[in-house]
């Protein structure tokens, strides 16, 4: 089972370059997240979904926007990368039983 | 605002020896809680839960957790610790107001010596 997947794995930028990162998920579940961790600073959350077509900000959204036009992906974009954005970015899926399955990561470096 | 400390960023451990992480949460309202491990190079994967019930919660590997709501803590323990146990360990909480939010910790990074 895949479970949940992000693309790409890593990725460098320059500033000012954009980027989408993908997140899939093959559980049907509802509620999407994206996270991004840094050293010492744990896991923020940056955008989330409760369901198709829906969106919210989090803790960090500031520099990022999200869609979810389909149930199973959620795409995290940058419009226009800075290297305080450079960090390890997670997506997580979940339904309503409240356990979070996350995805492998991207590793996302801003020069 | 909703916050979730663990005071211990780092642990050095050996092997057999017991472990407690702590756990502390700042919300009033009725929460679900969580601790998640990040083994090296790896995504984060669910240790065990707490919901409602017996608050002495049991996980995988032989850690279990302790919600003590009086004190907003929900610490986690292993009696005796493994080199394999060697991870960082986060704690998040889910307040159960109708949010979908989760608030993790800071983490903690945990490393047994064999």
């Amino acid at each position: 089972n895949a479970g949940v997947t992000q693309t790409p794995k890593f990725r460098v930028l320059k500033t000012g370059q954009s980027m989408t990162l993908l997140c899939a998920q093959d559980m049907n579940h509802e509620y999407m997240y994206w996270y991004r961790q840094d050293p010492g600073m744990g896991l923020r959350l940056i955008h989330y979904s409760v369901g198709e077509g829906t969106t919210a900000k989090g803790e960090v959204p500031d520099g990022y926007n999200v869609s979810r036009l389909k149930k199973q992906n959620f795409l995290l974009g940058l419009e226009s990368a800075a290297p305080s954005q450079t960090s390890v970015y997670f997506c997580a899926s979940s339904s309503a039983s409240g356990i979070q399955y996350f995805g492998a990561g991207t590793r996302l470096s801003v020069l | 605002a909703q916050s979730v400390s663990q005071h211990n960023h780092h642990v050095i451990l050996s092997e057999a020896a017991s472990l407690e992480l702590g756990c502390n949460y700042s919300y009033g309202g009725t929460v679900n809680l969580f601790w998640y491990v990040q083994y090296p190079g790896q995504h984060l994967q669910l240790l065990l839960k707490y919901f409602s019930g017996d608050p002495l919660v049991k996980g995988i590997k032989g850690f279990e957790a302790e919600f003590i709501k009086s004190k907003f803590s929900f610490n986690l323990r292993k009696p005796s610790v493994q080199w394999s146990d060697t991870a960082e360990y986060f704690c998040a909480v889910n307040p159960t107001s109708g949010t979908y939010k989760y608030i993790f910790g800071t983490g903690t990074r945990l490393k047994v010596l064999a």
